[in-house]
């Protein structure tokens, strides 16, 4: 069965810097699309980033454009959020998600739980 | 970017209701438009894509519909397992935007 597993969260300070890693199981990996979805605290959904299967096309949102960088290791099942100049507003729960058919998301991890505060 | 407005932004409802979300995007979107369901401290699920196509394994209690610029979610009958926040998004084009979410609750 499809298995998307993050880690890489923690608590950091503004203007600091985190990497997220997402390893993905049971499905052909270098096939499909990925995105990172973040949620804040009792908010809703918000899109942050999607790479395409063979990594040729990164789209990101506004808030983190610059910031953030999207990338994968197609030889090791392994997606991964470069996470830069850290803002409060960042404090959210991570989700690597896989993109089904074009921008819709069918699987979805468990999360990582990103903090920033001084 | 477009804006996804979802209504209600909760609701009330009994084991066996019929409940309807609806959803509306601020420029058109053709049917590139899904629905998710998350409970508390887990993943979002895919239910509903391309507006009306039930995602595998969901079920049929689950039906989604579009009128004009109206996305409608409805839960048939609703079940225990139901209660939970719903999200529709669209696919249509980035920056891929969600609805604010409707807390579908236990009355």
């Amino acid at each position: 069965q499809v298995q998307l597993l993050e880690s890489g969260g923690g608590v950091v300070q503004p203007g600091g810097s985190l990497r997220l890693s997402c390893v993905a199981s049971g499905f052909i990996f270098n096939t499909h699309g990925m995105h990172w979805v973040r949620q804040a605290p009792g908010k809703g959904l918000e899109w942050v980033a999607f790479i395409r299967f063979d990594g040729a096309n990164k789209y990101y949102a506004e808030s983190v454009k610059g910031r953030f960088t999207i990338a994968r290791d197609n030889s090791m099942d392994t997606l991964s959020l470069q996470m830069r100049s850290l803002r409060p507003e960042d404090t959210a729960v991570y989700y690597c998600a896989r993109d089904s058919r074009t921008w819709v998301v069918d699987y979805w991890g468990q999360g990582t739980l990103v903090i920033v505060s001084s | 970017d477009i804006q996804m407005t979802q209504s209600p932004s909760s609701l009330s409802a009994s084991v066996g209701d019929r409940v309807t979300i609806t959803c509306r995007a601020s420029e058109g979107i053709d049917t590139y438009l899904n629905w998710y369901q998350q409970k508390p401290g887990k993943a979002p699920k895919l239910l509903i894509y391309s507006a009306s196509s039930l995602q595998s394994g969901v079920p049929s209690r689950f039906s989604g519909s579009v009128s004009g610029s109206d996305f409608t979610l409805t839960i048939s009958s609703l079940q225990p397992a139901d209660f939970a926040t719903y999200y529709c998004q669209q696919s249509y084009s980035t920056p891929l935007t969600f609805g604010g979410g409707t807390k579908v609750e236990i009355k």
